[in-house]
């Protein structure tokens, strides 16, 4: 099946700090990528969607400042967490979902997340 | 305001038995469902999905059953196995109006008992 790389996988740092992750797609083109959120026991929460070339849209409630994304190609998109503090500490997932192909839509396939913690 | 829930929580099932998963969803601009599978530490497998115009669709196993009028689906899983015992979410969206948003349920953690 399709895979979609996260990396890191596991982050720590010092509050104030800003740290990038990317999540890429190794066997497709991802035309679109998610980045979602997870807090302990809860669901995932989309944070922004993002098209190759183009500007993410940002879920309410989300700071597009504060978490900078960018879709520089078809298997590349990175989220920045600028100026970190303890409150981002989370599990953050990416997606990436390819072209709909002759046999419909095509589901979004995950990467491994990375966990964020802000000390 | 939850518009993808499953209700329960936990599920235990006996190894070769069918486990049945259910889902709930209130938006009526949903067209497209699927169901992922996650294990601790990792992100959601993509198990099986199914697009409105149809109420089942089957792949090896799993097998995912769409109820519209209910807005239900379930998807059912035969035999099962100790290799099936993970968190899984069900997830909707509304890909004929153009909104790829995935709305996920807050998951249904399975057991299969050997």
């Amino acid at each position: 099946g399709a895979v979609v790389s996260q990396h890191p996988s596991w982050v720590i740092c010092k509050s104030g700090t800003s740290v990038k992750i990317e999540c890429r797609s190794l066997d497709f083109q991802a035309t679109t990528m998610f980045w979602y959120r997870q807090f302990p026991k809860q669901s995932l929460m989309l944070m922004a969607t993002s098209n190759e070339g183009s500007k993410a849209t940002y879920e309410q409630g989300v700071e597009k400042d504060k978490f900078l994304i960018n879709h520089a190609s078809l298997t590349l998109s990175t989220l920045t967490v600028t100026s970190a503090h303890p409150e981002d500490s989370s599990f953050y997932i990416c997606s990436a979902r390819g072209r709909k192909g002759i046999l419909g839509n095509q589901p979004q396939h995950f990467g491994d997340g990375t966990r964020l913690s802000i000390l | 305001d939850q518009q993808v829930k499953q209700n329960s929580p936990s599920l235990s099932v006996q190894e070769g038995r069918i486990s049945i998963l259910n889902c709930d969803y209130t938006n009526s601009m949903f067209d497209y469902f699927l169901w992922y599978k996650k294990y601790p530490a990792e992100g959601p497998t993509f198990l099986i999905s199914i697009s409105s115009i149809k109420d089942k669709n089957e792949d090896g196993r799993f097998t995912v059953f769409l109820n519209k009028s209910a807005k239900h689906l379930s998807l059912h899983i035969v035999p099962s196995q100790p290799g099936d015992s993970a968190v899984y979410f069900c997830a909707a969206s509304a890909l004929g109006w153009g909104n790829e948003k995935l709305t996920f349920g807050t998951g249904t953690r399975l057991t299969i008992i050997p």
